[in-house]
């Protein structure tokens, strides 16, 4: 999984309630993302950084915000979970230059909100 | 990238077969490609990619095909075995102005039989 991990990787939670996701890359890779994967949708990006305190809003934004204090960390926050954000969330890292485009993913965290 | 219903298109492929799976790109401007394979539980894993200014790549008995015509993108899997049994998706990259950005199609389910 290129370097990258995500922590924790399974999680039940409560309507209502704050969830953090944290990806934990070894890469030093300035990109980092965060995506949703639903049955019938490709990946949906959430947001992204390009940079330590630098992010930026993606397709499906609504209910997230994210956090990175660290080059190698990135952390994904609902501040009240609902049962629409049950989902498994991906993180994933890409290098600037030839490669920028090619975005190496974590494990997952599968989230279920009831 | 497309979008399906909740049940992926299945490919059913005899071990030792060659596989083809398709995607259709759905932006004209897209000009980097990828295909991702992901086995149940798993972060999508790159697989190959290709730019747009080539209509052939080729790998470890994968073959990426891009017709831009049509904007069609087809991934060919020789000899398939079966632990190539996964989801396989395409996607592309529309440049932007500070930074590439990824489609994603939802994914045609290989499954590989004896």
């Amino acid at each position: 999984d290129a370097g990258i991990t995500q922590s924790p990787r399974h999680k039940v939670t409560e309507t209502g309630t704050p969830v953090t996701l944290r990806c934990h890359q070894t890469e030093n890779h300035r990109y980092m993302y965060w995506y949703r994967q639903d049955p019938g949708h490709g990946l949906r990006l959430i947001h992204y950084s390009y940079g330590v305190k630098d992010t930026d809003k993606g397709e499906v934004s609504d209910g997230y915000s994210v956090s990175r204090s660290k080059t190698e960390d990135f952390l994904l926050t609902l501040e009240s979970a609902t049962s629409s954000q049950t989902s498994v969330y991906f993180c994933a890292i890409s290098e600037p230059g030839a490669t920028l485009d090619t975005q190496y993913f974590g494990p997952g965290t599968r989230l279920t909100v009831l | 990238g497309e979008s399906v219903g909740l049940h992926l298109p299945t490919l059913s492929v005899q071990e030792g077969d060659n596989s083809i799976i398709n995607c259709a790109y759905s932006n004209s401007a897209s000009d980097y490609f990828i295909w991702y394979k992901q086995e149940s539980g798993k972060g999508p894993q790159f697989i190959i990619d290709i730019r747009s200014n080539m209509d052939k790549r080729q790998g470890q008995r994968v073959t990426v095909l891009l017709n831009k015509t049509v904007k069609h993108l087809s991934l060919q899997i020789a000899a398939t075995q079966p632990g190539d049994s996964a989801v396989y998706f395409c996607a592309e990259n529309a440049p932007t102005d500070s930074w590439g950005k990824l489609q994603f199609g939802a994914g045609t389910q290989v499954v590989v039989t004896p």
